[in-house]
């Protein structure tokens, strides 16, 4: 079964700061990595998806994919209380997507 | 963009009680899931279905029934409620089994 782990637990980031999130997988056959985020009383929600190895930028965010090192990972460039969060993992198996236990980033002014 | 609701958004029970927590996606998408949500287990996968009539087994699914009236509908059925089920569930749909999007959430407590 698809194992989905994510570094570190929390992260508490300065206002302008840079955020980094890290998420490693077992199953080289893995094809398809999703970052979800979820703000406090609500449901989690698809931030930025990455199939290809490499860098993928979306605004504030790049999401890079390793997959010979099972690895996949997220930096918040300029952080905003708004980022404020628990961010998950999440890398496709047979059943749908397998999502890590998250990490809970806390930006603060 | 995808609209799930949930429903109760909360309810509150008794160990042995009988509980169904509702979903509707209004998107026609395929798939619906169920998840609970805990504290140092993230979110794990009850239930799932294709469609409507369709449905499979995920994680875990020990303690729940699950139902798909309808490609809108997931019902989720919790026969005989125990405290180890106090959660967070959330509902999810997906046209595709990759980006899912997810309701609101219904928290329940089992007392």
């Amino acid at each position: 079964q698809q194992k989905v782990q994510q570094s570190p637990e929390s992260l508490i980031v300065p206002e302008g700061g840079m955020a980094s999130l890290n998420c490693t997988f077992s199953d080289r056959n893995s094809q398809y990595f999703w970052w979800y985020r979820q703000h406090s009383g609500e449901g989690p929600k698809a931030l930025m998806s990455i199939f290809s190895n490499g860098d993928k930028k979306e605004g504030r965010f790049t999401a890079h994919l390793n997959k010979a090192s099972l690895y996949v990972s997220l930096h918040i460039k300029d952080s905003q209380p708004s980022d404020s969060a628990l961010y998950f993992c999440a890398v496709n198996y047979a059943q749908g997507l397998t999502f890590g236990l998250g990490t809970r980033v806390s930006v603060f002014p | 963009e995808a609209a799930v609701t949930q429903s109760p958004r909360n309810k509150v029970t008794v160990t042995g009680g009988n509980v169904t927590l509702s979903c509707r996606q209004t998107n026609s998408h395929n798939y619906m899931y169920w998840y609970r949500q805990d504290t140092g287990h993230g979110l794990r996968l009850i239930h799932y279905s294709y469609g409507a009539g369709n449905l499979q087994i995920g994680d875990v699914p020990d303690g729940y029934k699950a139902t798909r009236t309808t490609q809108e509908d997931f019902f989720l059925l919790l026969e005989l409620a125990s405290p180890s089920q106090t959660s967070l569930y959330f509902c999810a749909s997906s046209g595709t089994i990759y980006e899912q999007y997810f309701g609101p959430g219904t928290r329940l407590t089992v007392l």
